[in-house]
């Protein structure tokens, strides 16, 4: 079975640093990698995801997040948070399982912004 | 296009009951997933559906149980409701070979 690891449950930068939320994982077959943000209240939005090709994968509000396999490794980074930035964020592997996909998640990374 | 909708969003019940909550998907979106999250156990994979049956399963006990209808819509069923069930239960929906899943806003459960 695969799994994630999301170091820090607890995150907090100033306004205008830079974000950097971490995630390793395990698998023994090359994975799908993904970070969803939750918004309070909300259900999960889709950030970015790496499938295939280029490592480097830039998502929505700035984010972008690098696949390192040699280090099973899939850490979120952006520039300059934004107070609006402040939520959770979970990163995922998928699995296939008789053809679908099943995601398993990290327990997530609750960012806080300080202004 | 809209998004995945989950009805109702909020729930009460009291232990011993059952509970039916709905999802439906992306036009399009054939595949439907349910994940329950908690403070303790964060985000579990519960079950899919594509073309109403039942493709893969988590491990959660059979008190859990789902369907899926001929137009993709989804149900997921708690019967004899436990203290420990309470949770945001989310359905995300994708295409049939397609990796991406995306989520509805969830459906609240709070059993006294």
């Amino acid at each position: 079975a695969q799994s994630v690891t999301q170091l820090g449950s607890h995150v907090s930068v100033s306004e205008g640093a830079l974000v950097l939320l971490r995630c390793n994982y395990s698998s023994s077959v090359p994975p799908y990698l993904f970070w969803y943000v939750q918004y309070p209240n909300q259900g999960l939005q889709l950030l970015l995801k790496y499938t295939t090709g280029a490592t480097l994968v830039k998502g929505i509000n700035g984010f972008e997040a690098e696949f390192k396999k040699s280090e099973t490794s899939f850490h979120l980074t952006k520039p300059s948070a934004h107070m609006s930035d402040a939520a959770e964020y979970f990163c995922a592997v998928s699995e296939t399982g008789a053809g679908s996909y099943q995601l398993t998640f990290g327990k997530g990374t609750k960012l806080s912004v300080i202004p | 296009k809209a998004g995945v909708t989950q009805t109702p969003r909020y729930l009460i019940k009291t232990r011993g009951q059952q509970v039916t909550l709905s999802c439906s998907p992306i036009s399009g979106h054939r595949s439907v997933s349910w994940y329950q999250q908690t403070p303790g156990q964060g985000l579990q994979f519960l079950f899919e559906y594509f073309s109403e049956t039942q493709r893969n399963k988590g491990n959660f006990p059979g008190r859990f149980s789902g369907r899926q209808f001929s137009n993709s819509r989804s149900e997921m069923n708690v019967s004899t409701l436990e203290l420990g069930d309470s949770a945001l239960y989310l359905c995300a929906s994708s295409l049939p070979t397609q990796e991406t899943q995306y989520f509805g806003p969830g459906t609240r459960l709070l059993v006294l």
